[in-house]
């Protein structure tokens, strides 16, 4: 299957702080990535979509300016969480899609906001 | 939006036993794939299957869309299968080929 590699797996911030997290296709282009939010023994919750060249789709009640995306590539989207708080800890995963049907998740990343 | 429910939230099985995880979704879907994630957090890919029967070692699923549930059959379970399957599904291309992810099966294999 395809890799998607995410970097880094795991972030310790101070509450006030930036984090950016990247998401790399290895071996295909994806000109779309998805970007998730996982709370601890709960499903995984989409938080945006990431398209290659244009603004990023956020889903209902996620804030645009506390999570930038940025899909600079066809192989490259970051998310930053800006001015970081603890409510902001949890598990974020990358995911990229070949050819729009099978999906691939990157590893994740432990965000704690101390 | 469409709904995803799985079941059991929970199993504990012993090594060897078999087992059979259900996906049920609220409308008719496009895509609907299986993933294991493992203790780690790490989501593997198992299955891409929005219909029909497919097999994969020990894994099997099928997926019958127009009842809309999908089946996932685990075979001679081992310790390494515990973890957490989810069930996902999308709808077509206007939808934003967005996943949907079912709650999940928390999968717990005894030596």
């Amino acid at each position: 299957g395809a890799v998607v590699s995410q970097h880094p797996s795991r972030v310790i911030c101070k509450s006030g702080t930036s984090v950016k997290i990247e998401c790399r296709s290895l071996d295909f282009q994806a000109t779309t990535m998805f970007w998730y939010r996982q709370f601890p023994k709960q499903s995984l919750m989409l938080m945006a979509t990431s398209n290659e060249g244009s603004k990023a789709t956020y889903e209902q009640g996620v804030e645009k300016d506390k999570f930038l995306i940025n899909h600079a590539s066809l192989t490259l989207s970051t998310l930053t969480v800006t001015s970081a708080h603890p409510e902001d800890s949890s598990f974020y995963i990358c995911s990229a899609r070949q050819a729009l049907k099978r999906a691939f998740f990157g590893q994740g990343t432990r965000l704690t906001v101390v | 939006g469409i709904q995803v429910e799985q079941s059991p939230p929970d199993l504990i099985l012993q090594e060897g036993a078999n087992s059979t995880l259900r996906c049920n979704f609220s409308d008719s879907v496009n895509n609907l794939q299986w993933f294991h994630q493992n203790p780690w957090g790490q989501l593997i890919n198992l299955f891409y299957i929005p219909s029909g029967t497919k097999q994969n070692g020990r894994l099997s699923a099928t997926t019958v869309a127009t009842e809309r549930y999908s089946l996932l059959y685990i075979s001679s379970s081992q310790t390494t299968d515990s973890g957490v399957y989810f069930c996902a599904v999308g709808r077509s291309e206007a939808a934003g080929n967005k996943l949907t992810f079912g709650g999940g099966t928390r999968v717990l294999v005894k030596p």
